[in-house]
């Protein structure tokens, strides 16, 4: 089946410091989505991807949607202790069910 | 901003007993789902729902479970038969359909006991 591979599976940055993080799979999908989840919460979109070669930003986070549509990769510059949380990449075809990788669990030493 | 809302926020619930997880969908989507995340591991897909049917399922989507859309508003996934294995966050989404991103409630909490 689809499977999305996410790493790093966790990683401690320093306050100010560059997070990237990424997912690969062997599939094609035509949408990549980065989510964050904060403790006891659901999936908040940040980032939604439509174009193969697609790099967007949303304020200090910017994305890209690899250009074999079988990739992308999540950048947080300048990182702050809100952002703290689970980054999951999500990924489907054509608006179908999400595929989701297993999350990268950021901690930040202030 | 619109959002999904789910309730109830927890449920705990004996093994064997039926449960009913509800949701109020973004009120101009049309395309709904259902995902469980059981702790620590990843969000998994069990149903999608348009046009008031099952367009796909996945294969944790057992005769155990169903889904229904009473009212133009609510979204709900019943469990017949709870198992001790149904225990997970159970997220709704929604989307207004094309390549719309998909956005979640806050999940409810399944606990069976």
């Amino acid at each position: 089946g689809q499977q999305l591979n996410q790493s790093p599976q966790s990683m401690f940055i320093q306050e100010g410091e560059d997070v990237s993080m990424n997912c690969t799979s062997s599939s094609i999908f035509n949408t990549w989505l980065w989510y964050k989840q904060d403790p006891g919460e659901g999936p908040v979109l940040l980032i939604a991807l439509y174009k193969a070669g697609e790099l967007t930003s949303n304020g200090r986070l910017t994305a890209q949607f690899g250009i074999t549509r079988k990739d992308s990769f999540l950048n947080i510059s300048a990182s702050i202790p809100s952002d703290v949380g689970i980054y999951f990449c999500a990924a489907n075809l054509y608006g179908n069910k999400l595929v989701f990788g297993a999350g990268t669990i950021l901690r930040v030493k202030s | 901003e619109p959002e999904v809302t789910q309730t109830p926020s927890h449920q705990v619930t004996q093994m064997g007993q039926e449960v009913i997880l509800r949701c109020v969908p973004i009120s101009n989507h049309l395309y709904f789902y259902w995902y469980r995340q059981i702790l620590g591991q990843k969000v998994e897909f069990l149903v999608s729902f348009y046009n008031n049917e099952i367009s796909e399922k996945s294969e944790i989507f057992d005769d155990q479970f169903s889904v229904e859309r009473p009212d133009g508003s609510n979204f709900t996934l019943k469990i017949r038969s709870t198992k001790l294995e149904d225990s997970a966050m159970y997220f709704c989404a929604s989307t207004g359909g094309g390549n719309q991103p998909q956005h979640f409630g806050d999940g409810t909490r399944l606990s069976i006991l």
